[in-house]
């Protein structure tokens, strides 16, 4: 049992590039989770998954797209990357009526 | 709109030392507090939350309505301690929790 895994670990990207972040769970979890973490920032939600097949716009989305691919699977892309995109992007799973969220490592993106 | 206020960026305590990290929030529903625990270059892990009213490594933290607070308290604090800490607030909608945004407390001799 994994838990929340994310690829990859780090990522160094020059301006106008473009990737996805990958996220899968092992939980059976409906809910899925994308968020930055920024230092004085704390942690802030880019998108979200209630269900598998709904996505929605957390409190930063602007630049990001998210697919919830199935259950398991929440990936996050960035069209076009920007130098204020470079962060640590965690991804996150919670049950169905839970409140406690379980998180992945995070991925290290740097931005040039 | 909800909100989670961590005052302090920094907490810096000797060890043995009692800790308190302070956490306020705004919301106008019934809260559900959580504390969120990260250490060095790891992942965020639950520490504790309200209704579980438990202790964990020796923390705990009380909802105090009426001060809209819910500060992590420790009596004595230990180098392993030393990491950041993330209050949240659940605000039901899709199980969405709003993240302060942390206090790294650290431990010294």
């Amino acid at each position: 049992n994994a838990g929340v895994t994310q690829t990859p670990k780090f990522q160094v990207l020059k301006t106008g590039q473009s990737m996805t972040l990958q996220c899968a769970q092992d939980m059976n979890h409906n809910s899925m989770y994308w968020y930055r973490q920024d230092p004085g920032m704390g942690l802030r939600l880019i998108y979200y998954s209630a269900s598998e097949g709904t996505t929605d716009k957390g409190e930063v989305p602007n630049g990001y797209n998210v697919s919830r691919l199935n259950k398991r699977e929440f990936s996050l892309r960035l069209e076009s990357a920007a130098p204020s995109q470079t962060s640590v992007y965690f991804c996150a799973s919670s049950g169905q009526g839970q409140e406690t969220q379980y998180f992945g490592p995070g991925t290290r993106l740097l931005v040039l | 709109a909800q909100r989670v206020t961590q005052p302090e960026k920094l907490l810096s305590v000797f060890k043995g030392a009692p800790v308190e990290l302070k956490c306020n929030y705004s919301y106008s529903g019934s809260p559900e507090l959580f504390w969120y625990v990260q250490y060095s270059r790891q992942r965020l892990q639950l520490l504790l939350r309200h209704i579980s009213r438990e202790s964990i490594k020796g923390f705990t933290a009380d909802l105090n309505k009426g001060e809209t607070s819910f500060h992590l308290k420790k009596p004595f604090a230990q180098e392993e301690d030393s990491a950041m800490y993330y209050c949240a607030l659940f605000t039901g909608t899709a199980s969405k929790l709003t993240f302060g945004t942390g206090t790294r407390l650290q431990v010294t001799l």
